[in-house]
């Protein structure tokens, strides 16, 4: 199992550009969720999906979008990149019968918008 | 609504030395509780949780929590500190009942002295 994957590990926009955040789990979760974490803030929560089919706000969806294309795959856009979306940004899964409650998360993509 | 309040955003001890991290929440409802730890440029890990039954709870590591619920409190502690603990920890809660989201706290940086 590899777990929840995410790409690209780094990129550099420019403001006003476009790109997407790929997460993939291998896990069969049901929920998945899209955070951010800046340094002094822990991680907020950008979007959630609770099961395939379903995307909700979390506490700071602005300037983001999300697409569940699908029971594994989870993805991030920001359709307009602005330097305050400089961050870390997290995928993660949980779900399944034995480990209901607990988050499995990727590595993270690290986001610099100039 | 539920939030998390870790006390000190830093925190040094001496290798060998009890490990504490203080973790308050609040919540309206049952909380489900939850430490995570975060090595360098890695994405986040569960180290233990606390959902029903016994309040005192084992984790991964060495590390034990207790609930409770008097003082609002879910303290990480560990006898003795290693150098491979020093990490970031969060703490998080979650309302029981239904679907819930997770709240982090802002994390805890431990530095473990030689």
């Amino acid at each position: 199992n590899a777990g929840v994957t995410q790409t690209p590990k780094f990129q550099v926009l420019k403001t006003g550009q476009s790109m997407t955040l790929q997460c993939a789990q291998d896990m069969n979760h049901n929920s998945m969720y899209w955070y951010r974490q800046d340094p002094g803030m822990g991680l907020r929560l950008i979007y959630y999906s609770a099961s395939e089919g379903t995307t909700d706000k979390g506490e700071v969806p602005n300037g983001y979008n999300v697409s569940r294309l699908n029971k594994r795959e989870f993805s991030l856009r920001l359709e307009s990149a602005a330097p305050s979306q400089t961050s870390v940004y997290f995928c993660a899964s949980k779900g399944g019968a034995s480990n209901q409650e607990t988050q499995y998360f990727g590595p993270g993509t690290r986001l610099l918008v100039l | 609504a539920q939030s998390v309040t870790q006390l000190g955003s830093h925190v040094s001890v001496s290798e060998g030395a009890l490990v504490l991290l203080r973790c308050n929440y609040s919540s309206s409802v049952p909380p489900y509780l939850f430490w995570y730890v975060q090595y360098p440029n890695q994405g986040l890990q569960l180290l233990l949780k606390y959902t029903t039954g016994a309040t005192l709870v084992k984790g991964i590591n060495g590390f034990e929590a207790e609930f409770k619920k008097s003082e609002t409190s879910f303290h990480l502690t560990k006898p003795s500190a290693h150098m491979s603990d020093a990490a970031e920890y969060f703490c998080a809660v979650r309302a029981s009942g239904g679907y819930q989201k997770v709240t982090f706290g802002t994390g805890t940086k431990l530095q473990v002295i030689p």
